[in-house]
């Protein structure tokens, strides 16, 4: 099956450092990926939508310049959290669309990455 | 704007039939999913309705109505390893948009 790997799956960092989070897709490639945030007992937010080989595309009220994100080949997406902030601390979660898949509608998720800011 | 109204928390007991409503207002639409998670997980997708109508795997059923906005999970012979949240998700334009989730609680 479509696998979706994070990397780290927790951090922790002092306020104003800024923090990488990678995103694979193992098994399959994947020209957009999504990047979400959730905090305890609350929805996944979509922050942006990541395309490879182009800009990413953020959501209302997600500030581009503190979140980062380069999506450099069909497998790899990053998030850079830019001086981050405790604010900043969060469930971070990716997930993929499999370019081969008939499904457009099916994403697979990576494990997250829970960002502790201190 | 888009909007998914879904029930904060429900509570069923094991082996009982459980239903999960959800309905929506998007400014478009093109199929409606649902996704399990557990605490401390990742989501996991369990179903898509695109057209009116069941969908059934295994123990869970999804159910939409496109006239009405309106859909539903239906989980069946549950167990204590269903409970989790569980969130319907839009796909309007380009993107998936999530509810704000169902914490399912199972009694013994």
């Amino acid at each position: 099956g479509a696998v979706v790997s994070q990397h780290p799956s927790w951090v922790i960092c002092k306020s104003g450092t800024s923090v990488k989070i990678e995103c694979r897709s193992l098994d399959f490639q994947a020209t957009t990926m999504f990047w979400y945030r959730q905090f305890p007992k609350q929805s996944l937010m979509l922050m942006a939508t990541s395309n490879e080989g182009s800009k990413a595309t953020y959501e209302q009220g997600v500030e581009k310049d503190k979140f980062l994100i380069n999506h450099a080949s069909l497998t790899l997406s990053t998030l850079t959290v830019t001086s981050a902030h405790p604010e900043d601390s969060s469930f971070y979660i990716c997930s993929a669309r499999d370019d081969s898949s008939s499904s457009y509608n099916e994403q697979f998720f990576g494990p997250g990455t829970r960002l502790t800011v201190l | 704007g888009q909007s998914l109204e879904q029930p904060s928390e429900v509570t069923a007991v094991e082996g009982a039939i459980v239903q999960i409503n959800c309905t929506y207002q998007t400014s478009g639409f093109y199929g409606l999913s649902w996704y399990q998670q557990h605490d401390g997980g990742a989501p996991t997708f369990l179903s898509y309705n695109g057209l009116d109508g069941l969908e059934e795997t295994g123990r869970f059923s999804s159910f939409l109505s496109r006239s009405d906005s309106y859909g539903y999970l239906l989980l069946q012979e549950l167990q204590m390893k269903d409970s989790a949240s569980y969130f319907c998700a839009v796909r309007g334009d380009d993107k998936i948009i999530f509810g704000k989730g169902t914490r399912l609680h199972i009694l013994p």
